[in-house]
């Protein structure tokens, strides 16, 4: 069974680098039949889409967020990350990492997703 | 502000069928599939259909979806107070080249 597990900071400070690292196991990261991505969820609100990265390296970035985050995948340790630069308390939300089952752009579903951890930008 | 428009809520009798709305543009439902999760509270979304009306394995047959032109419709029917939940539909958009999800809906079981 695939399992997603977020890992990184809780508390982060205004003005520094968010960064998560989601380790998937039970499959490989290296399927060319996914994608993989970040999605978050402020307290109280909906999610938000803030990226995709297949395995080579290839990306798809929210429009909004592209200028300020960065989204990698390190194959030999079966790992994606985000990184998310220049903070601000707006940032505060869960993260979730996920698996899109289709590689193709006008297939976008979620079908395994890890739990979920909570990021709160803070001084 | 999501480009996909939910209705912030619904609600219906235990056994009743509700159904929650998506709408969007042809940059988005209009030409891609859409998807529908459901967040129980405190946990992670859910797949409930994919490529419009499908399910996946272990999602019940009192879930459907349905597309048409630029909107999406869940239908829920036999409504049990464990669906009380979010619900989010989602999607690509061609114009941005990027996924896409609604507001969410909050589904209460009377």
């Amino acid at each position: 069974q695939l399992q997603l597990q977020e890992s990184g900071p809780g508390l982060v400070k205004p003005s520094e680098t968010l960064s998560l690292t989601c380790t998937v196991s039970g499959g490989s990261i290296s399927s060319s039949s996914y994608y993989w991505g970040w999605i978050r969820q402020p307290p109280g609100k909906g999610l938000e889409w803030i990226g995709s990265i297949y395995y080579s390296g290839s990306t798809y970035y929210n429009p909004s967020l592209k200028s300020r985050v960065t989204i990698s995948v390190d194959t030999s340790k079966n790992q994606f990350s985000l990184k998310l630069s220049s903070v601000t308390a707006a940032d505060t939300a869960v993260y979730y990492c996920a698996r899109r089952s289709s590689i193709l752009r006008f297939l976008e579903w979620w079908d395994y997703w890890g739990q979920g951890t909570l990021v709160t930008v803070s001084s | 502000q999501s480009v996909l428009t939910q209705p912030p809520s619904v609600s219906a009798a235990p056994g009743q069928k509700v159904t929650i709305s998506c709408s969007g543009s042809s940059s988005n439902i209009g030409n891609n599939y859409v998807s529908w999760y459901q967040q129980l509270p405190g946990t992670a979304p859910k797949l409930l259909i994919y490529e419009n009306n499908k399910r996946p394995s272990g999602i019940p047959d009192r879930f459907s979806g349905s597309k048409s032109g630029t909107s999406a419709t869940l239908g829920i029917t036999g409504l049990q107070t464990g669906d009380e939940a979010d619900y989010y539909c989602g999607t690509w958009d061609s114009s941005l080249s990027a996924g896409e999800f609604g507001g969410g809906t909050k589904l209460t079981v009377l």
